[in-house]
């Protein structure tokens, strides 16, 4: 059983910029979880994506956006990028069920930072 | 207004001993809390969980308190060991995302 991965490890941009990131959920998971964790806090919740739909969203702009596909594997899209936007971003998988959702997990994130 | 809050940023606690992690939150509607454990330059890792139908949850050297009433709860580590030193994660659920707080940076001492 793979755990969550993400890819790539680092990014470097400068503002004005698109980035995407990429996640590969778990083996049997049906969910992701985007999160943002900037320096010295803990993550907040972007969004997450059930079924290849959105489910959920923070408070986030819409400059932030994603996908899911078929295979539960997702990408994190960021239009415009901002100083701000310079944080490491985790993704998590899990596997949703009736009205509550399993433990979340975690890959190793991606670090971002915007020049 | 954090709804999730870990007010120690550090603990420094000497191998052997109880290692002992607060966090308080002020939602009386969450009904799930986690706390994840994380090292540099890794995704958060899932350590032990507790429905609030329950005050406490075992996991070999990890124990979690839950009291509802005081909206509080506590990760006890016992025995520390330097592997331990790490930063430790609150979070609560809340309908699809989790709510964390900021942390604490727990230091075990030789």
């Amino acid at each position: 059983e793979t755990g969550v991965t993400q890819s790539p490890t680092h990014l470097i941009k400068t503002r004005g910029q698109q980035v995407t990131l990429r996640c590969s959920s778990q083996s049997g998971h049906n969910t992701v979880s985007w999160y943002q964790q900037a320096l010295g806090q803990g993550p907040q919740f972007i969004f997450q994506y059930y079924r290849e739909e959105e489910n959920g969203r923070g408070n986030f702009p819409p400059r932030f956006s994603g996908l899911q596909f078929p295979n539960y594997s997702s990408e994190l899209n960021v239009n415009a990028l901002e100083l701000d936007d310079s944080a490491l971003y985790l993704c998590a998988s899990s596997f949703l069920q009736g009205g509550g959702t399993d433990t979340q997990y975690f890959g190793p994130g991606t670090r971002l930072t915007v020049l | 207004d954090q709804q999730v809050k870990q007010n120690s940023p550090s603990l420094s606690v000497q191998e052997g001993r109880i290692s002992i992690l607060n966090c308080d939150y002020t939602n009386s509607m969450f009904d799930y809390f986690l706390w994840y454990k994380k090292y540099p330059a890794e995704g958060p890792t899932f350590l032990i969980s507790i429905s609030s139908i329950k005050d406490k949850n075992e996991d070999g050297r990890f124990t979690v308190f839950l009291n509802k009433s005081a909206k509080h709860l506590s990760l006890h580590i016992v025995p520390s060991q330097p592997g331990d030193s790490a930063v430790y994660f609150c979070a609560a659920i809340s309908n699809y995302q989790l709510i964390w707080g900021a942390g604490t940076k727990l230091i075990i001492k030789p």
